[in-house]
């Protein structure tokens, strides 16, 4: 079975453009989860869904929306892109909406580089 | 956020168990304890999970002490492979998905 696929694997934006992130969950997983990771730090949670709506937010401003699709994908758009904004880009997937037993699946990532 | 405290750096020799702490000092009652690990520029691989009992899969180990507030994940016989970075975290409830990773514990492995 495939595991969590995201892509583009690697891309390059210029400041001020907007970036589209796409991630396909593992068969029979309802939840989706974003994370971003900058360089020499460990993952920071952006955004949950389950079941096409919104289940949980990080501390990341508006710039950073993202949604479900019928068939559990979920794309996650950044907008007036900052340089700070390159980092990985993780999502994650999960049977469920809570953690609690639960486990999470983590795909390879989309490395963002803003120039 | 649930925090959790690891040593920043291990060693390990090639065969020998790798033992990883990890203190969760303000873990709930409804959270569980997991594990993952991340190789350079890979995405975080799960390891284990556990909520009071101990656990064991095809990987790993997991001791959770009686309190729940410390957790050690072991490696029965480590290899080169197993270097990595490795996170601990807890996580349940009403988090809805959100796993808090923190530092980590860079673990080497050396023949």
């Amino acid at each position: 079975d495939a595991g969590v696929t995201q892509s583009p694997t690697h891309l390059i934006k210029t400041r001020g453009q907007q970036v589209t992130l796409r991630c396909s969950p593992i068969s029979g997983h309802k939840s989706v989860s974003w994370y971003q990771q900058v360089l020499g730090q460990g993952p920071q949670f952006i955004f949950q869904y389950y079941e096409k709506e919104e289940r949980g937010r990080g501390n990341f401003p508006d710039r950073f929306s993202a949604r479900q699709f019928p068939n559990y994908s979920s794309e996650l758009n950044v907008n007036a892109l900052l340089l700070g904004d390159s980092a990985l880009y993780l999502c994650a997937s999960s049977s469920g909406t809570g953690v609690t037993g639960n486990t999470i699946y983590f795909g390879e990532g989309s490395w963002l580089t803003v120039v | 956020d649930a925090k959790t405290t690891q040593p920043p750096s291990m060693d390990c020799a090639e065969g020998r168990a790798a033992n990883l702490p990890c203190n969760h000092s303000t873990i709930s009652g409804n959270e569980y304890v997991y594990w993952y690990r991340q190789i350079h520029s890979q995405g975080p691989q799960y390891i284990i999970h556990g909520l009071k009992n101990n656990e064991t899969n095809e990987m790993a180990s997991l001791i959770i002490t009686e309190d729940r507030k410390s957790s050690t994940l072991i490696l029965p016989h480590a290899t080169l492979r197993d270097t990595a970075v490795y996170y601990c975290m807890n996580a349940g409830g009403t988090s809805y998905g959100k796993l808090t990773f923190g530092q980590g514990t860079i673990l080497t492995v050396h023949p």
